[in-house]
This record gives C-alpha cells, sequence and structure tokens, in this order.
C-alpha cells in the first residue's frame, strides 16, 4: 500500500474545464512533489512545496496550478489543457528538500484531454 | 541531456536466479542514488538507495553497488522472484531535491 495517495486515479477532460488533482501523505514529510509522465519516459519534475511554500516551478505553463492548502495535503489546479497534457501525473512527497532523502510516490492520476 | 542511463530497456531471467540491472550517469556532481520499481498503473516505489560515500548497501534481496570512477552502479536482485517482474528506475541527485531518472528496465521473471 502506497503512502502517498492521489485522487482521482482517472480523470478525463475537455480543453474547458477545472478540475483539481489531489494528494495526500501522512508521513509527516514536509517536501511535497508534482512529477509528469508520459508513456515509457521517465517522470519529469514540475513543483516542489518545501514547508508549504512553492520552493520550485520548473517552467511549467500556467494552466498547472498547484496549492498547498497544509503539511499533508497537495493540489495541482488544472485549466484549459491541452491534449499534449494527457499523462500521467505523480505526487511524492520526502522528510525534507535535501539530497539523501527518498522521494515516496503515490499511484498517479492518469489524465486524458479530449 | 540524459545524464542517467540504463542502456538495457528489458531484462529476462529465470525465477530464483540474479537478476542484474546496470545504470550509468555522467554527472560527477552526484551523490545520492536511487532504484525505483514500478507496476503498471502505480507509481513508482523506493526500493534501495547509496551515498557516494559507500560502494555496496544491501537490504534483503536488494544489492546496490556503486563505482564513482566508472560513473556506474548497479542493482542486483537474489533471488528472482516473479513478483519482481516490474520496470526499474535509477535515479541520481547532487545534494539537492532533483532526481535524474533512467529511461527504465522492464523486468520479466519467468517461472
Amino acid at each position: 500500500d502506497t503512502e502517498v495517495t492521489q485522487t482521482p486515479k482517472h480523470l478525463v477532460m475537455g480543453m474547458t474545464n477545472k478540475k483539481s488533482l489531489k494528494c495526500e501523505q501522512h508521513m509527516g514529510h514536509r517536501a511535497m512533489y508534482w512529477y509528469k509522465q508520459k508513456a515509457k519516459k521517465p517522470p519529469e519534475l514540475m513543483f516542489v512545496y518545501s514547508y508549504e511554500k512553492l520552493s520550485i516551478n520548473e517552467s511549467v505553463p500556467s494552466r498547472f496550478s498547484p496549492e498547498c492548502p497544509n503539511s499533508s495535503l497537495l493540489n495541482l489546479h488544472l485549466h484549459a489543457l491541452q491534449p499534449e497534457d494527457s499523462a500521467l501525473y505523480l505526487c511524492a512527497s520526502s522528510q525534507a528538500l535535501t539530497g539523501g532523502q527518498p522521494q515516496h510516490f503515490g499511484d498517479g492520476t492518469r489524465l486524458s484531454i479530449l | 541531456d540524459q545524464q542517467v542511463k540504463q542502456n538495457s530497456p528489458s531484462l529476462s531471467v529465470q525465477e530464483g536466479r540474479i537478476s542484474i540491472l546496470n545504470c550509468d550517469y555522467t554527472n560527477s556532481m552526484f551523490d545520492y542514488f536511487l532504484w525505483y520499481k514500478k507496476y503498471p498503473a502505480e507509481g513508482p516505489t523506493f526500493l534501495i538507495s547509496i551515498s557516494s560515500i559507500k560502494d555496496k548497501n544491501e537490504d534483503g534481496r536488494f544489492t546496490v553497488f556503486l563505482n564513482k570512477s566508472a560513473k556506474h552502479l548497479s542493482l542486483h536482485i537474489v533471488p528472482s522472484q516473479p513478483g519482481d517482474s516490474a520496470v526499474y528506475f535509477c535515479a541520481a541527485s547532487k545534494d539537492d531535491y532533483k532526481l535524474s531518472f533512467g529511461a527504465g528496465t522492464t523486468v520479466t521473471v519467468r517461472a
């Protein structure tokens, strides 16, 4: 069982819709991450939060908007997405934003843009 | 620029035998290395890690070896079991959060 929980598992949305992906961890981790993974490719980092503050935005388009309401929750708000945004979106967490800390991943949300 | 490379896209091994997965990296600043296992429709699961001050780390059936001079690490799984059939990703970081992943190796364990 994964200790990082993501909902929903699957999401189909049109290009004009607004939706949100949710991620929750109860391991007391203070760093949380959003990744995007396309088929047969490794995960690509999108955003990093440390102590509930956005630390890193890897030049992600503004149609993706992250939010960290508290230390256990991480959201990714989606608006006006493009078909090429269809992918597996993974959330991860680690004890802190330093090296030597393994990141623990959720099972992801499979997103399809019509 | 792919800084972490897994040159074997697939590996087939008989149950009970050793699986050896290889990973090469180009950035000498990397100081922390990890292996993840991924089943279809699930996220990557952390398996084992090693810091650059060590050359071996063992956890049950899994052992990771690091050869810094060759910029090479490997994962040994002994004995291989059918449940080990998955995609394995090698990852590396340099004193920070950012993981550089390899492209993955698909392991199939034959009964």
